[in-house]
């Protein structure tokens, strides 16, 4: 399969907990992108990445939020003490240029 | 903030039918996407249609474009119970292509 893929697929953890995923975007695609989804809402654009360089970053992604992008390949996304309120899909994405954006299963975050 | 807004918010028929969602939009855009949703599980991409575009066509779909309006509609023919999904509208408004996703619509379809 050549498509997006994200690790874990599900997470859940105690507030308070460090969590880390791990987005492997499709091989050619030199951009790539995070979103978060919570129930009933459309995804919502956390940061992007073109290659290895952190480009853009949304005012929803607090100092408790870190992304790499190491050697353009893969990315992850910590989150540090974790809250209640960051319960949800964290989708990655990515894409060759300005053009479709092929999405990644999820990883369904859980904070107890 | 969500710049798409899609309607309805739900919708059911019966297979066969024809389903039309509609999604409305706040600023100038450099294309519009509609991607498909089931339950729990990722996004698949469905059609992109850029701003210089009026209709685009894909199989089942049709997706039209109005910039003047700031709308796009998404209709699916002959739907099947396999069609049943969220359907989102995502606009690409800026210098790096982030999407901007409405609410979606919950698309029922009924044996």
């Amino acid at each position: 399969d050549t498509g997006v893929s994200q690790d874990p697929r599900h997470k859940i953890t105690k507030r308070g907990q460090n969590v880390t995923f791990r987005c492997d975007p499709i091989s050619e695609h030199n951009r790539l992108y995070w979103y978060r989804q919570t129930l009933g809402q459309g995804p919502e654009f956390l940061t992007y990445f073109q290659n290895e360089a952190q480009l853009e970053k949304s005012r929803l992604l607090s100092d408790r939020f870190s992304a790499e992008r190491p050697k353009g390949s893969f990315s992850t996304l910590e989150i540090q003490r974790t809250e209640q309120g960051d319960s949800a899909m964290y989708l990655c994405a990515s894409s060759f240029r300005a053009s479709e954006q092929f999405f990644g299963p999820g990883t369904r975050l859980t904070v107890l | 903030s969500q710049q798409g807004e899609e309607d309805p918010q739900a919708l059911s028929i019966q297979e066969g039918e024809n389903a039309t969602m509609n999604c409305s939009y706040k600023t100038s855009i450099n294309n519009l996407q509609w991607y498909r949703q089931n339950s729990g599980r990722g996004l698949v991409h469905l059609i992109l249609i850029r701003s210089n575009e009026r209709e685009k066509h894909s199989g089942r779909l049709r997706v039209t474009l109005d910039t003047s309006k700031k709308s796009s509609s998404l209709l699916i023919t002959a739907s099947r119970a396999a069609d049943t999904a969220s359907y989102f509208c995502a606009t690409d408004a800026g210098r790096y292509s982030t999407l901007t996703f409405g609410k979606g619509t919950m698309l029922l379809v009924s044996p």
